[in-house]
């Protein structure tokens, strides 16, 4: 079955670090793929997403790619802020019309 | 506009009781999922609604879980006899279609969900 693998949290970081949040996922055919955030106290929102191989997805200055070679969709940013502390999810949309999730990845930007 | 909305926000009750929680989605949209987080994992997909009929319950863990959305709008997940495994956050969002087959590419909108602790 479909799944998809996300690195451990939390990651801690300083304001203005670089972020690299990995996923990688397991499907058949070519499905797409979203990163989901988790803002404290607050519901899912979608932070971004890739419907094909090679897309960019980017919003917030957040960007992944979408690399069918390597069967990844990482999340990266270039100068993090303490107002993206939050947990991030990686999901990839299936054949069973719900999306699959990873397990999260806490954030946590100290000032 | 509004968003999903799901009610109530937090609800505990006791082993073996009925839980009914409610999901109201985004006007329009046709696409209606549940999904279940238990703490410190990922949403898990329940059922999947296209209009008013379930088109995949397949995430359902067993029988003791329901769920309707009669007039293809409003929908109620049902939990009988609950236990203390149950206890979780279930989650509810829309979409304007659904898909069959590969690559969901519309955006799920997620409502804040509804926390039931079984005692």
């Amino acid at each position: 079955g479909d799944s998809v693998t996300q690195m451990e949290g939390p990651v801690t970081l300083s304001e203005e670090a670089f972020l690299t949040i990995n996923c990688t996922y397991t499907a058949t055919g070519y499905p797409s793929l979203f990163w989901y955030v988790q803002y404290p106290g607050e519901g899912l929102q979608l932070l971004l997403k890739a419907t094909k191989a090679d897309d960019k997805g980017s919003n917030k200055g957040f960007e992944a790619t979408y690399r069918k070679e390597t069967t990844s969709f990482h999340l990266e940013k270039g100068s993090v802020q303490v107002s993206d502390s939050a947990v991030y999810f990686c999901a990839l949309g299936g054949g069973a019309d719900g999306l699959t999730f990873g397990k999260g990845t806490h954030l946590i930007i100290q000032p | 506009g509004a968003g999903v909305s799901q009610t109530p926000s937090n609800k505990v009750t006791e082993k073996g009781k009925y839980v009914e929680l409610r999901c109201d989605p985004i006007s329009g949209h046709t696409a209606l999922y549940w999904y279940r987080q238990s703490l410190g994992q990922g949403p898990e997909f329940l059922i999947y609604f296209q209009g008013t009929g379930a088109a995949d319950d397949s995430g359902l863990p067993n029988d003791r879980f329901f769920a309707v959305r009669p007039e293809g709008s409003v929908s109620t997940l049902k939990i009988q006899r609950t236990e203390r495994g149950d206890s979780a956050v279930y989650l509810c969002a829309s979409s304007r279609m659904g898909t069959s087959g590969r690559g969901s590419q519309e955006t799920q909108y997620f409502g804040p969900g509804t926390r039931l602790l079984v005692l």
